[in-house]
């Protein structure tokens, strides 16, 4: 079955909005991590937060380990926020990181 | 910290050519992971080395793909006998690992092959 799942798969906001991401994963995935991937494909860190909660600037993330989800929330968005957000863990007994789909955000001006 | 780096970032080839990529982990990390990713789709892990020891194959990883890390350092990837189904994007990640199990992968910007 699907062990990570991002929700929405796109999101359309205008600069300054505020957004939430989902990521429901299975118990058999650990150590969830957000990543942010610009458009010429490189992946970014953006939290490693296997529970509770973290913020950065204008980015914030939450963890509910026991309930098997995390969010991502972006405030005052810019276009430079644009790209794909992925969560990913890793899972059980592996060493791989297993990502979802990712949630694809325009941000525009 | 100069980061992971991957070389070529672009990569075209015809259909039955070998080739091969490479990727630098940042210094000090001792893990080390390959990653395919297609149009759409999250990246798909195929291998890991803890130093030169590779620990872990995906089931993506045919007979075709071999991938080594001969110092524990760089590692190299390649794909023989190319086919069309390998146009990808190619990620490396390296991290730091110690006692604590799944620790922050840190990944390169990619090789992006397409095979004509």
């Amino acid at each position: 079955g699907i062990q990570v799942e991002q929700s929405p798969p796109d999101l359309i906001l205008q600069e300054g909005a505020n957004s939430t991401l989902r990521c429901n994963f299975s118990d058999s995935v650990n150590n969830l991590q957000w990543f942010h991937q610009n458009p010429w494909g490189q992946l970014i860190n953006l939290f490693y937060i296997p529970s509770g909660t973290k913020q950065n600037g204008r980015l914030s993330a939450t963890t509910v380990a026991t309930e098997r989800y995390s969010l991502l929330y972006i405030s005052s968005s810019q276009t430079t926020d644009s790209g794909v957000y992925f969560c990913a863990g890793y899972q059980g007994g592996s060493e791989k990181l297993v990502f979802g789909k990712g949630t694809k955000l325009t941000v525009n001006p | 910290d100069t980061g992971v780096s991957q070389d070529p970032r672009h990569k075209i080839t015809k259909r039955g050519q070998n080739v091969t990529f490479r990727c630098d982990p940042i210094s000090e990390h001792n893990r080390l992971y390959w990653y395919r990713q297609t149009l759409g789709q999250g990246p798909e892990f195929l291998t890991y080395f803890q130093n030169e020891a590779q620990l872990e194959k995906s089931r993506l990883l045919s007979d075709r793909f071999s991938a080594e890390r001969p110092k524990g350092s760089f590692s190299t990837l390649e794909i023989q006998r190319t086919e069309q189904g390998d146009s990808a994007m190619y990620l490396c990640a390296s991290s730091l690992q110690g006692w604590v199990t799944g620790e922050t992968q840190y990944f390169g910007p990619g090789t992006r092959l397409l095979v004509l």
